[in-house]
């Protein structure tokens, strides 16, 4: 698609029930980020796929959190047994990181899905 | 825990007046990334900086990136009201780590 795409743009669950946000990535980009982004807060890093490999999950808070990309395009993330503290945007992006290249490179973020725990 | 340090948090001008946020590391940086959210948007790219004591300029943005490469400044010359928005800096530790530390960002305020 032309741009980063994310669903849904609004979720509002009770505690204990399980979310699962969707991201449908740049189409020529390889690599998609996941970032969690509190209110006043820059973006906090989740986790990112090189097309399908995940070379890097360290910022995912527990694991009741996990995300998937299994064909190298949408990648979902999914809460489970969702808390309180999980309220937040939830940020996609991706960009044309050529893998093992030197450089992240330019970012281009979706729209965001902001969670709202009850 | 916080990588990048970003300051001021807020910053409120007036129309015309000049404005700086600054960013730090504690590690050296492969190269740092700025980027603008306006109210209720999403984070755009503004410009990427690799080099050691590296200077970029857009108009009226002027982008530095220190010597060490560990800081690096965004100023921006005689603010407009389409300035406002929020600022954030993000540092790529480069090559296998694929992630930007992202600053907290500097929210500024431009009042006609």
């Amino acid at each position: 698609g032309a741009g980063v795409s994310q669903s849904p743009r609004y979720k509002v669950t009770k505690r204990g029930q399980d979310v699962t946000l969707r991201c449908d990535p740049i189409s020529s980009h390889a690599t998609l980020y996941w970032y969690q982004q509190a209110l006043g807060q820059g973006p906090e890093f989740l986790t990112y796929f090189n097309y399908e490999a995940q070379p890097d999950k360290s910022g995912l808070p527990s694991d009741r959190f996990s995300a998937e990309r299994p064909e190298g395009s949408i990648s979902t993330l999914t809460i489970q047994r969702t808390e309180q503290r999980d309220s937040a945007m939830y940020r996609c992006a991706s960009s044309l990181r050529i893998v093992g290249g030197p450089n992240t490179g330019e970012l281009f973020f979706g729209e965001g899905s902001r969670l709202t725990v009850l | 825990g916080q990588q990048v340090m970003q300051i001021p948090q807020y910053q409120h001008v007036q129309e015309g007046e000049d404005f700086t946020t600054y960013c730090n590391s504690s590690t050296t940086l492969s190269n740092i990334q700025w980027y603008k959210q306006r109210p209720g948007g999403h984070p755009v790219f503004l410009i990427q900086l690799v080099k050691s004591g590296e200077v970029k300029k857009q108009k009226r943005l002027t982008f530095q990136f220190g010597e060490a490469k560990k800081n690096s400044s965004l100023h921006i010359t005689a603010t407009q009201t389409t300035d406002v928005g929020t600022y954030f800096c993000a540092g790529d530790r480069g090559s296998t780590l694929g992630r930007l530390y992202f600053g907290r960002g500097t929210q500024l305020t431009v009042w006609p």
